[in-house]
């Protein structure tokens, strides 16, 4: 079936420190990968995806690749701000559903600390 | 910009109850969702819903759980007998062109059952 994993948190970091946070998955077909982010209060954005196999997707600073080898989808970040605490979400949505039902991790909380 | 929104943002209940969960949606979105996310686990998807028909459904949304619809702007989850483990984040999601890269979700309404 589809699943995804994620590295559990929570995750505390530094300002301007190096962020990971890892994904994996199982899928049964081809999927496409996402990224969502939940800032206290809101819902969950979308943050970047991929679609393909070898596609970086990018937004905010963050950088994720799709890797089939791996079967991996990890985030990453350069520098991290205190703006970027939230919980991340890693995602995968199956091309044989007919509206997009998406597939979530557990959620990662990050908090970067000035 | 527009938002999905979620009323009430909190919800207790004693179990057995029955309770209603409301969202609005974007104005212009034709697809609509409904996923939760019981403490510390993963947020799972419950339902899809266009054109005033269930789409896709998860193995969680059983005959205890009803989706409607009940005019132009509102979608609603109904749990009919509240059980305690129904305790749980629900989230509200809508898309224009029924995209798992275009769910707009809403901030979630805590439910819990004593």
């Amino acid at each position: 079936g589809n699943s995804v994993t994620q590295m559990e948190g929570p995750v505390t970091l530094s300002e301007e420190a190096f962020l990971t946070i890892n994904c994996t998955y199982t899928a049964t077909g081809y999927p496409s990968l996402f990224w969502y982010v939940q800032y206290p209060g809101e819902g969950l954005q979308l943050l970047l995806k991929a679609t393909k196999a070898d596609d970086k997707g990018s937004n905010k600073g963050f950088e994720a690749t799709y890797r089939k080898e791996t079967t991996s989808f990890h985030l990453e970040k350069g520098s991290v701000q205190v703006s970027d605490s939230a919980v991340y979400f890693c995602a995968l949505s199956d091309r044989g559903s007919t509206l997009g039902r998406l597939y979530f991790g557990r959620g990662t909380q990050l908090t970067v600390w000035p | 910009e527009p938002e999905v929104t979620q009323t009430p943002s909190h919800q207790v209940t004693q179990m057995g109850q029955e309770v209603i969960l409301r969202c609005v949606p974007i104005s212009n979105h034709l697809y609509f969702y409904w996923y939760r996310q019981i403490l510390g686990q993963k947020v799972e998807f419950l339902v899809s819903f266009y054109n005033n028909e269930i789409s896709e459904k998860s193995e969680i949304f059983d005959d205890q759980f009803s989706v409607e619809r009940p005019d132009g702007s509102n979608f609603t989850l109904k749990i009919r007998s509240t059980k305690l483990e129904d305790s749980a984040m629900y989230f509200c999601a809508s898309s224009e062109k029924g995209l798992a890269n275009e769910q707009f979700f809403g901030p979630g309404t805590r439910l819990t059952v004593l």
